[in-house]
């Protein structure tokens, strides 16, 4: 049972347009929830989180919005760059549960220059 | 500061054989994770320390995997017998503490090969 799904396993883009990544989760008791970015051959790395007292958290280029109602987020890179091909995990924590993590499967990002 | 570091980075054994992984987490991070990446999948928690306790084992194969964080700094993973279904990238990552606002920082991965 996949408590977050990231169900486009794939998208591409032109440099300095808009990526728009797209997460959906089940768990109505996740209230956190983090993006992470991984490259070939080394770990994921921390992008952006947001907390559900919030609907959009922003990060420079990187804005993550948070629809609670529909159990939806999402992140935008604007404007997208070579440099932000990888690929990107959502991630979603519940109180109570330490610091655990339950991740989606990743949509891998290609911005074309 | 230096980051999480993992040996090896590549690991290639037949089933039924046994396999160790090593981990240094950050230094002066109590929490410390292994996780299990399946190609085309996302990691998946197997273990989480806080120094050398056990916090969550719960999705830990434990008739086969074995983890131990001795004087709550360096762990290693281990898998005995290995089947071909534990072929997988194994994360391991730490943070400061064991609460969520604290970031996880990631080392590269071992990538295990079971044939």
């Amino acid at each position: 049972d996949q408590q977050v799904k990231q169900n486009s396993p794939s998208l591409s883009v032109q440099e300095g347009r808009i990526s728009i990544l797209n997460c959906d989760y089940t768990n109505s008791m996740f209230d956190y929830f983090l993006w992470y970015k991984k490259y070939p051959a080394e770990g994921p790395t921390f992008l952006i989180s947001i907390s559900s007292i919030k609907d959009k958290n922003e990060d420079g280029r990187f804005t993550v919005f948070l629809n609670k109602s529909a159990k939806h987020l999402s992140l935008h890179i604007v404007p997208s760059q070579p440099g932000d091909s990888a690929v990107y995990f959502c991630a979603a924590s519940a109180p109570g549960a330490n610091s655990k993590l339950t991740f989606g499967k990743g949509i891998t990002l290609s911005v074309r220059p | 500061e230096a980051g999480v570091a993992q040996s090896p980075r590549y690991k290639i054994i037949e089933k039924r054989q046994s396999v160790a992984f090593w981990c240094n987490p950050i230094s002066g991070h109590a929490t410390l994770y292994w996780y299990q990446q399946i190609l085309g999948q996302g990691p998946k928690l197997l273990i989480q320390f806080q120094n050398n306790g056990v916090v969550d084992d719960s999705q830990l194969p434990k008739d086969r995997f074995s983890a131990e964080r001795l004087k709550g700094v360096d762990s290693t993973l281990k898998i005995q017998p290995a089947k071909l279904e534990d072929s997988a990238v194994y994360l391991c990552a730490s943070s400061l503490h064991n609460t969520r606002i604290y970031e996880q920082y990631f080392g590269p991965g071992t990538r295990l090969t079971v044939t």
